[in-house]
């Protein structure tokens, strides 16, 4: 089974600059998830999908950043503009839909550094 | 709110050594789960073991094992007989069990407990 596929896995911008991030989820898992790493620091969510619906999204600066989950597969996360201050890596998670939290499986991940 | 305290920031050990990492959680919820998550050097979290509050008994799996005391809302995971493979960042994680509120499912990480195992 194809675990959670994250692209691209680096991204260097300038700041000002727009950048997006796909994710593709562990198939059948109807939830999905984008966190945000600082270095040092475990994982913070930023919005999370229950099919296309964005159920969560209370830690998304949505000023800048914006996500969707078109048709409730394949995920898009975006920043316009970026700040030097979003230089960090972006994970997505996925998790099969239920009346309990069950594990979240992670992709590997997308390293942003804006400069 | 829900917090997720690793005090341990660092531990360094030798193969073969048996080390503990502490986990320490808070939450107002009366039913949540607990996860451990490992994220090697490459950089992908990897599922280690999810427990709701409702099961103290404790788990062991190979090498592994987790010690779960809702006593002291403490979740400690031991790796007997340490390998250079196991070093990696170790997390904690909370989340609550509450279908239909915003946070269901939200996972609440620890700052994680950075372990090098040394030859």
């Amino acid at each position: 089974e194809a675990g959670v596929v994250q692209s691209p896995r680096y991204k260097i911008i300038e700041k000002k600059q727009p950048v997006a991030f796909w994710c593709n989820p562990i198939s059948g898992h109807n939830t999905l998830y984008w966190y945000l790493q600082n270095l040092g620091q475990g994982p913070e969510l930023l919005i999370r999908y229950e099919n296309e619906e964005a159920v969560d999204d209370s830690q998304l600066p949505k000023d800048r950043f914006s996500a969707e989950r078109l048709k409730g597969v394949d995920s898009t996360l975006k920043i316009q503009p970026a700040e030097l201050g979003d230089s960090a890596v972006y994970l997505c998670a996925s998790s099969r839909a239920g009346g309990t939290p069950y594990e979240q499986y992670f992709g590997p991940g997308t390293r942003l550094t804006v400069t | 709110a829900q917090k997720v305290t690793q005090a341990q920031t660092e531990i360094s050990v030798v193969e073969k050594e048996d080390v503990t990492l502490d986990c320490v959680y808070e939450t107002r919820d009366t039913t949540y789960y607990l996860f451990w998550y490992k994220q090697p050097p490459s950089g992908e979290l990897v599922f280690l073991i999810r427990r709701n509050s409702f099961d103290e008994q404790n788990e062991i799996s190979g090498r592994y094992s987790w010690n779960f005391q809702k006593s002291t809302s403490s979740f400690n995971f031991t790796i007997t007989a340490s390998q250079v493979v196991d070093s990696a960042v170790y997390f904690c994680a909370l989340s609550e069990a509450g279908a239909g509120g915003t946070s269901y499912g939200k996972l609440t990480f620890g700052q994680g407990t950075i372990l090098t195992v040394h030859p």
